[in-house]
């Protein structure tokens, strides 16, 4: 079965760094690979998405990468601030008849520290 | 429209008795999930809609769990002869797919069961 891999529980950044989180999986790349933030006590919130045929995407302060070949997600918020602590989740959305579902993986909790 | 909607958003109930939450989506969406969140995890997928249709529901779910979308508008989510393993936060998302996959999620219920 499909296994979606966050790098790691809790990550601790300084203000002003780059955060850098890293989402991998197993067995078929997904149509679509997406990152939300969850805040404590709240539903995810969207952030961005990218295809399976683009390689990056940006928004604002917040930049994607998405390797195929790898396996692996890469989600980077640069000029970190402590409004950014939150746990980022990566999903992954497949287009296979049968398997149109978005998945979540467990999630990175992220602290930036003033 | 206000986003997705869920209630209530806490509760608290007696093992064995049945809980209903319900999920009011997002109006011109056509895709809603289930899902189930415990401490320090991400949400674990337990089923979705398209319209009315329920096209897939968690091989982890028991019998005890049903769920329900009517007209393809709200849905509702049944647990009978709750246990204490049940004890989680319940959310509920909607999306417009294929146009989006994007999903956009409730505040959610959480539930406790003692």
């Amino acid at each position: 079965s499909q296994k979606i891999e966050q790098n790691s529980e809790a990550l601790n950044i300084q203000e002003g760094k780059t955060a850098t989180l890293t989402c991998n999986y197993t067995n078929y790349s997904p149509a679509y690979l997406q990152w939300y933030r969850q805040d404590p006590g709240r539903g995810p919130v969207f952030l961005l998405l990218i295809r399976e045929n683009e390689k990056e995407k940006r928004k604002e302060r917040l930049k994607v990468t998405f390797d195929t070949t790898l396996k692996q997600s890469l989600f980077h918020i640069t000029a970190s601030q402590p409004a950014d602590s939150a746990t980022y989740l990566c999903a992954l959305f497949f287009s296979n008849f049968g398997n149109e579902k978005l998945t979540f993986g467990t999630g990175t909790r992220l602290t930036i520290i003033p | 429209d206000t986003g997705v909607s869920q209630n209530p958003r806490h509760k608290i109930t007696k093992r064995g008795q049945n809980v209903t939450f319900r999920c009011d989506p997002i109006s011109e969406h056509n895709r809603l999930y289930w899902y189930r969140q415990t401490l320090g995890q991400g949400p674990e997928f337990l089923t979705y809609f398209q319209n009315e249709a329920q096209l897939e529901k968690s091989r982890l779910l028991s019998d005890r769990f049903s769920a329900e979308r009517p007209k393809g508008s709200f849905s509702t989510l049944e647990i009978q002869r709750t246990e204490q393993g049940d004890s989680a936060m319940y959310l509920c998302a909607s999306s417009q797919y294929p146009l989006n996959t994007e999903a956009f999620f409730g505040q959610g219920t959480r539930l406790t069961v003692v």
